[in-house]
């Protein structure tokens, strides 16, 4: 399957740490992309890597794409409480007509 | 900024009810999608359309899900029979590309209570 597995399952940090979650999957992919998601809504879009990039920047946050180890990681720097939440990789293939498919998600806390 | 939308934001309904959720999709997406997320746990593929067919679905869409685009704006999905398994949040998406280039755009989710 090409679903991402991300871990921990949960981190819990202070504000002002930095937080980060790794996500692993098994087939090749083309994209892989992280979410956010807010306790009971929907996900929100936050970065997309692609399979011949290693490294992705966007504000605060920072995507690494090790594609010889099928894995990525997401780093948020200097978080705030305000970045609570569930954080999800999805991954899209070929041969799964490109549709995303999501890990189970690693829960965030970020105590003031 | 365009949003995906959809309705309602709760249903509860008894097992055995027939149930649809509704989304309206970004105007000029072309792809649509719908996932569901049991409480607590992953977000799971379950179809995904384009051109008024299916292109693809998962196993757990079998023959009691059912999705239509009835007109040009609205994109629904039906369960058939509602079982207790099928509580979950379920959230429609959409892109303008086949390809996730530039990630699907979500809606907030229906949660969908059986009893």
């Amino acid at each position: 399957s090409q679903q991402g597995e991300e871990d921990p399952q949960a981190l819990s940090i202070q504000e002002g740490e930095n937080a980060t979650m790794n996500c692993s999957y098994k087939t090749s992919i083309n994209n892989l992309q992280w979410y956010r998601q807010n306790s009971g809504r929907g996900l929100v879009h936050l970065i997309l890597i692609r399979s011949n990039e290693r490294e992705k920047h966007s504000g605060r946050l920072r995507v690494t794409l090790d594609t010889s180890k099928k894995s990525s990681s997401l780093l948020i720097t200097a978080s705030r409480a305000a970045d609570t939440a569930s954080y999800f990789c999805a991954t899209d293939a070929w041969d799964n007509n490109n549709d995303m498919r999501f890990g189970a998600g690693t829960r965030l806390t970020v105590k003031p | 900024e365009p949003e995906v939308t959809q309705t309602p934001s709760h249903q509860v309904t008894q097992m055995g009810q027939e149930v649809i959720l509704r989304c309206v999709p970004i105007s000029n997406h072309l792809y649509f999608y719908w996932y569901r997320q049991i409480l607590g746990q992953k977000v799971e593929f379950l179809v995904s359309f384009y051109n008024n067919e299916i292109s693809e679905k998962s196993e757990i869409f079998d023959d009691q899900f059912s999705v239509e685009r009835p007109d040009g704006s609205n994109f629904t999905l039906k369960i058939r029979s509602t079982k207790l398994e099928d509580s979950a949040m379920y959230f429609c998406a959409s892109s303008e590309w086949a390809v996730a280039n530039y990630g699907y755009t979500f809606g907030s989710g229906t949660r969908l209570t059986v009893v």
